[in-house]
């Protein structure tokens, strides 16, 4: 069974553009998260989707947005991108049949976004 | 809200030597306990888990137990090896509304030298 995937693996952007990143979830799975990491602030939960529906969400600013399609494939966006948004962002891929048990997530390799 | 702390890194070891990375968390109700390892590169990976008090999660060598009465969750293995050199991640997800919501800790650095 393929694992998850995530496109691009690296990007550059200016300060200002936007970006899409997309993330394929592991076949069958329905729910995708996604994660910011860096190295000041380590491993930050962004949202969280399941049937196409938002059914968490971070502490992050909403130039940072996402969406999932009926296929359960997910896309984040972010809009007038600052330096600090320079990270590696990953996304995992878990069934979502519970809500808090211990359902595992499997990540993808991320993408690696550099704001200049 | 929810906390994961880990013992500060970076962790530099010899081959076969034993290892610990101190784990503890705080969160409300009975959240799952994850392990996740990071290789240079690449995504994370899970190493191991366990969902209630007095659980063990192991896994290649590696073992963590689910310590309710100190909150904690403290991995471990008897003979590193060097290609167990990465980023090691303790993680927790708490129930109710949570949903796909992890917690990590900051991440230990272990480096094994032959």
């Amino acid at each position: 069974k393929a694992g998850v995937t995530q496109t691009p693996r690296y990007l550059i952007k200016t300060r200002g553009q936007q970006v899409t990143l997309s993330c394929s979830p592991i076949s069958g799975h329905r729910s995708v998260s996604w994660y910011q990491q860096t190295p000041g602030q380590g491993l930050q939960f962004l949202f969280e989707y399941f049937s196409e529906t938002q059914r968490n969400k971070g502490n992050f600013p909403g130039r940072f947005s996402g969406r999932q399609f009926s296929n359960s494939r997910s896309e984040m966006n972010v809009s007038t991108l600052e330096l600090g948004d320079s990270a590696l962002y990953l996304c995992a891929s878990s069934l979502g049949a519970g809500s808090g048990g211990p359902e595992t997530q499997y990540f993808g390799p991320g993408t690696r976004l550099l704001v200049l | 809200g929810d906390s994961v702390t880990q013992m500060e890194g970076p962790v530099t070891l010899s081959e076969e030597a034993f290892l610990t990375i101190n784990c503890t968390y705080t969160a409300t109700g009975y959240p799952s306990l994850f392990w996740y390892v990071q290789y240079p590169g690449e995504g994370l990976q899970l190493l191991l888990k366990a969902t209630k008090a007095d659980d063990k999660g192991s896994n290649k060598g590696f073992e963590a137990t689910y310590r309710k009465e100190t909150t904690s969750f403290h991995l471990e293995k008897g003979s590193v090896q060097v290609s167990d050199s990465a980023v090691y991640f303790c993680a927790l997800k708490s129930g109710g509304t949570s949903y796909g919501k992890l917690t990590f800790g900051q991440g230990t650095i272990l480096t094994v030298h032959p």
